[in-house]
């Protein structure tokens, strides 16, 4: 079965940059890796997504493992307005987004 | 472009009762899903459909009904309400799978 792992919860100070992991070791070569983030009390937003190489846009930046069977989202600085809760959301199957549990980031000031 | 939209933003229904959420958007997009987020949990998927026409089951169908007659329309049909059903549903949708997912604002359901 497909299945992604990520930290419940990590910490950050305000200002420093945050890696947060996922691993999705079932995923196929064809899988995109798709990054939500979802502040209190809102809906899910797109933050970034990738396929093999590392992507940044204004948000973020994507590392994905040369073996694809781990990402890592960095925050370069973490604001106070970045806690949420991180999703990573490996395509398994083509046509379904499913949400896991993700990662609730909090951000100390 | 309003984007993805839902009605009702909020509803209580007595246990038994039926209602329709509803969802369009007007991207033109192909994709659309249904998710239900309970408290402090993540969203799980209820239905997703690929285009008019055609839709399929996500991780949690048990007790929805959907439709998808045109592009713009995705509503979802609660048949006879339940406590477990309290929860707020969210309406999404994407052009194709390699962009970005838009999100509705969601519809808080309470069934008593």
């Amino acid at each position: 079965d497909a299945k992604t792992t990520q930290p419940n919860s990590m910490e950050s100070n305000e200002e420093e940059p945050v890696h947060l992991p996922c691993n999705h070791s079932t995923i196929s070569g064809t899988d995109y890796i798709h990054w939500y983030r979802q502040l209190p009390s809102q809906g899910p937003e797109y933050v970034i997504h990738g396929l093999t190489s590392n992507v940044n846009n204004r948000m973020a930046s994507l590392a994905i493992a040369e073996d694809r069977k781990s990402s890592t989202l960095i925050l370069h600085r973490a604001t106070l307005r970045d806690a949420a809760v991180y999703y990573c959301i490996p395509l398994y199957n083509n046509n379904d987004m499913r949400f896991g549990a993700g990662t609730r980031l909090t951000v100390k000031p | 472009n309003a984007g993805v939209t839902q009605t009702p933003k909020f509803r209580i229904l007595k246990i038994g009762q039926s209602m329709t959420l509803q969802c369009t958007q007007d991207m033109n997009h192909n994709y659309m899903y249904w998710y239900r987020q309970d408290p402090g949990m993540g969203l799980k998927l209820i239905y997703y459909s690929v285009g008019a026409g055609i839709t399929d089951k996500g991780e949690v169908p048990n007790g929805y009904n959907v439709s998808r007659s045109t592009t713009e329309d995705f509503p979802l049909r609660l048949e006879l309400a339940a406590p477990s059903q309290t929860s707020v549903y969210f309406c999404a949708s994407v052009g194709d799978l390699y962009n970005e997912q838009f999100f509705g604002p969601g519809t808080r359901l309470t069934v008593l």
